[in-house]
C-alpha cells in the first residue's frame, strides 16, 4: 500500500514564527501535490497545491516547497497566526485506481499568541 | 451556497443496525467519493464513483455499499454497524477523477458512534 508519510503529528508555533509541516510520498507519477487545511468540525478545504516540475509555490503567507529527487515536499506558514491554528493534510497520487490519492496522517498546528 | 452537503450531522447506532449517510453536491461534478477519518490515520478512501452508475472500491469498503444513481448524490450505506466504523465520514467531489489538479471539495462531515 502506497504511503505518504506526514511529519510532525503536531506542532506548537509562537504567533509570528514559520510553522513547517514535511510529506514523504513514493508515487512519482506527474500530477499536483496539494495541501488541505482543516478546521475543527469542518471538511478539509484545499489550501495551496504544487506541480511536480515547479520547485516552489508561494501564496500570500504560504509556501509550498517541492523536492522531487528526494521525493519530499513541505508547507511553510510565513508569520504564523492563531488563526492558522488547524489540521494540516498533505496529499500525493496513488498508485492504483482505487487508491487516487493519498492523504499523509496530519498535523495538528497550534499558533499561540 | 455551492458545495457538498452531508446528512446526518451526527448519528449514534446500535452494533448491527443499518443505515445510510447522505451526500448531495450541487457543482456538476463527476467524480465524488466518501473517506472515514480516524486519529492519526488521516483520511482513507472507502469507496468513490467517476460518473452516474459507475462505483468502485477505495482502500477500506468491506462494511459499505454505494451507488450513485444521478451526478448529484451519492449515499454510504453502513449494512450492520460495528463498532470499529465509529468514525467522521466525509464526502467529496471534484471535476476530474483524480481531484489533486483542482482540489476536492468536502463537506463537513457526519460523526458516527457505534455503541
Amino acid at each position: 500500500q502506497q504511503q505518504v508519510k506526514q511529519s510532525p503529528q503536531s506542532l506548537i508555533v509562537q504567533k509570528g514564527g514559520i510553522s513547517i509541516i514535511n510529506c514523504a510520498y513514493e508515487n512519482t507519477a506527474f500530477d499536483y501535490f496539494p495541501w488541505y487545511q482543516q478546521f475543527p468540525g469542518k471538511g478539509p478545504a484545499l489550501l495551496i497545491a504544487i506541480r511536480p516540475d515547479v520547485s516552489e509555490k508561494k501564496e500570500g503567507r504560504f509556501t509550498i516547497s517541492f523536492n522531487k529527487s528526494a521525493k519530499q515536499f513541505s508547507l511553510h506558514i510565513m508569520d504564523s497566526q492563531p488563526g492558522d491554528s488547524a489540521t494540516y493534510f498533505c496529499a500525493a497520487p496513488g498508485y492504483s485506481s482505487a487508491s487516487k490519492i493519498i492523504f499523509g496522517s496530519g498535523t495538528r498546528l497550534s499558533i499561540r499568541p | 451556497n455551492a458545495g457538498v452537503t452531508q446528512t446526518p450531522k451526527f448519528q449514534v447506532l446500535k452494533t448491527g443496525q443499518s443505515m445510510t449517510l447522505q451526500c448531495a453536491q450541487d457543482m456538476n461534478h463527476e467524480y465524488m467519493s466518501w473517506y472515514r477519518q480516524d486519529p492519526g490515520m488521516g483520511l482513507r478512501l472507502i469507496h468513490y464513483s467517476v460518473g452516474a452508475g459507475i462505483t468502485d472500491q477505495g482502500e477500506v469498503p468491506n462494511g459499505y455499499n454505494v451507488s450513485r444513481s444521478t451526478t448529484e448524490d451519492f449515499p454510504l450505506r453502513l449494512l450492520s454497524a460495528a463498532p470499529s466504523q465509529t468514525s467522521v465520514y466525509f464526502c467529496a467531489s471534484s471535476y476530474s477523477g483524480t481531484g489533486v489538479r483542482y482540489g476536492y471539495t468536502f463537506g463537513s462531515g457526519t460523526r458516527l458512534t457505534v455503541v
